[in-house]
């Protein structure tokens, strides 16, 4: 398997665009996890599903913010409209049992 | 809500054995985890020990639980220049059905 799969790496956007990032999980597992990195916060738990379902989202930080998961291969996270704050990394991760793995990340830069 | 602690820097000289330690809030922590970050990448699982032991082995890594503190350590021993990086420690409870809960990890750095 290829692993968790992020697109894309980086994102560079002006304030007030859409913007969507994308995750392909492993294949078979159940979870998908949204994660937020920032050197001031760490690592944040944004929003997690269970078979596609979502869980808890109350980790996202304001309506700005959506995430769906269409199906059990994909999820796409999507801020509209992206102020500069919201610059991060971005991570995917997904489990089955009791291994999580993650994406690479996707680097957001909103100027 | 859980909390987990990490110390935020750790350096040691190449082939020194580094120990980096977490403490985290939670009893009920059933899963406890340590994952590596190097520059520029996601997060890669090294390790992993549940909550009934008390040490998990994986070659140079060794991982010690001690519940009744709430303290968990990762030894590296023969420590490497590819092995700075940062390490995050997290933990998870309810049989493992829930997200992890990340310390602020880490920063090992080795000297030559």
């Amino acid at each position: 398997d290829a692993g968790v799969i992020q697109s894309p790496r980086h994102e560079v956007t002006e304030m007030g665009q859409e913007v969507t990032l994308r995750c392909k999980p492993i294949s078979g597992h159940d979870y998908l996890f949204w994660y937020r990195q920032t050197m001031m916060r760490g690592l944040e738990l944004l929003i997690y599903f269970n078979n596609n379902v979502p869980i808890d989202d109350s980790g996202m930080p304001e309506d700005r913010f959506s995430a769906k998961m269409p199906n059990a291969s994909f999820s796409t996270l999507k801020i509209q409209p992206s102020e500069p704050r919201d610059s991060a990394v971005y991570f995917c991760a997904s489990r089955r049992a009791t291994e999580a793995f993650f994406g690479q990340g996707t680097r957001l830069t909103v100027v | 809500g859980e909390d987990v602690e990490q110390s935020l820097f750790l350096s040691v000289r190449e082939g020194d054995s580094s120990v980096i330690n977490c403490t985290y809030t939670d009893s009920s922590s059933t899963y406890l985890y340590w994952y590596k970050q190097e520059p520029g990448a996601g997060l890669q699982l090294l390790t992993y020990i549940f909550s009934n032991m008390d040490m998990k082995q994986d070659q140079r890594l060794t991982v010690l639980l001690n519940k009744k503190d709430k303290h968990l350590s990762l030894r590296i021993a023969d420590t490497q220049t590819g092995d700075s990086a940062i390490y995050f420690c997290a933990v998870s409870f309810n049989s493992g059905n829930t997200p992890l809960v990340f310390g602020k990890g880490t920063r090992l750095s080795v000297i030559a």
